[in-house]
């Protein structure tokens, strides 16, 4: 079974209004933590966002906000007031286990290509 | 300059030579990685290292060698090189932005074309 698994490969939306990026995941540990990463064309990868499996409070950076899910194993990026600078492909990632070897370890999804449209 | 930094950014090679991809990073991060992007398959874990002289598989290491001499630098090495290397290759380092987060820091990439 996928551990990460991103259903969208593309979405549109407009200028200015708030876009929703699917993840759901799958694991047996209590302990991991949730990525969003963005791909610009150019190519890097960039952190955006981060929601550990104890933090109660859904994660938000500035126009992302992650809706966390636990029981439905789903983190959501939400970006509000979306811009065209936005447009990129989004990689979901998780980390399981506690933070010693094996546990920094990142399994990505396949991503999901958004374009922001005027 | 400060970050990190991973060269060749291109290379073009053929079937059954030896290539070497150089990452450094000035942060003193203790965990690397090494990943390679495909489409339709995301980012997946070639081999990570937790310190100097420590290193673990990933996902996909087959057909890769890795080393780390010193905590600034994990050179991932193409032993001989096939097409189904062709890839675009991730050095990651591990960091501490918030607490808890330990999110990966990632290099340019390098794009890998084997002939």
């Amino acid at each position: 079974a996928q551990k990460i698994t991103q259903t969208q490969p593309g979405m549109f939306v407009q200028e200015k209004e708030a876009v929703t990026l699917d993840c759901t995941y799958d694991t047996s540990d209590q302990s991991y933590g949730l990525f969003w990463y963005k791909q610009p064309s150019s190519g890097e990868m960039i952190f955006l966002i981060y929601q550990g499996s104890y933090d109660e409070q859904n994660a938000t950076e500035g126009r992302y906000s992650l809706n966390f899910q636990k029981a439905r194993k789903s983190a959501n990026l939400v970006i509000s007031a979306s811009q065209l600078g936005d447009s990129a492909m989004y990689f979901c990632a998780m980390r399981e286990g506690d933070l010693t070897g094996g546990g920094n370890k990142l399994t990505f999804g396949t991503g999901t290509q958004l374009k922001v449209e005027l | 300059d400060a970050g990190i930094t991973q060269s060749p950014r291109y290379k073009i090679t053929e079937t059954g030579r030896q290539v070497t991809l150089m990452c450094h990073q000035t942060w003193s991060h203790s965990y690397m990685f090494w990943y390679r992007q495909d489409l339709g398959h995301g980012l997946r874990l070639i081999y990570y290292s937790a310190a100097a002289d420590i290193t673990d598989k990933g996902e996909v290491p087959d057909g890769y060698v890795v080393s780390r001499s010193k905590t600034e630098n994990f050179p991932l090495t193409l032993e001989s090189a096939t097409r189904s290397q062709t890839s675009v290759y991730f050095c990651a380092s591990r960091g501490r932005r918030l607490a808890g987060s330990y999110e990966q820091y990632f290099g340019p990439g390098t794009r890998l074309t084997v002939t």
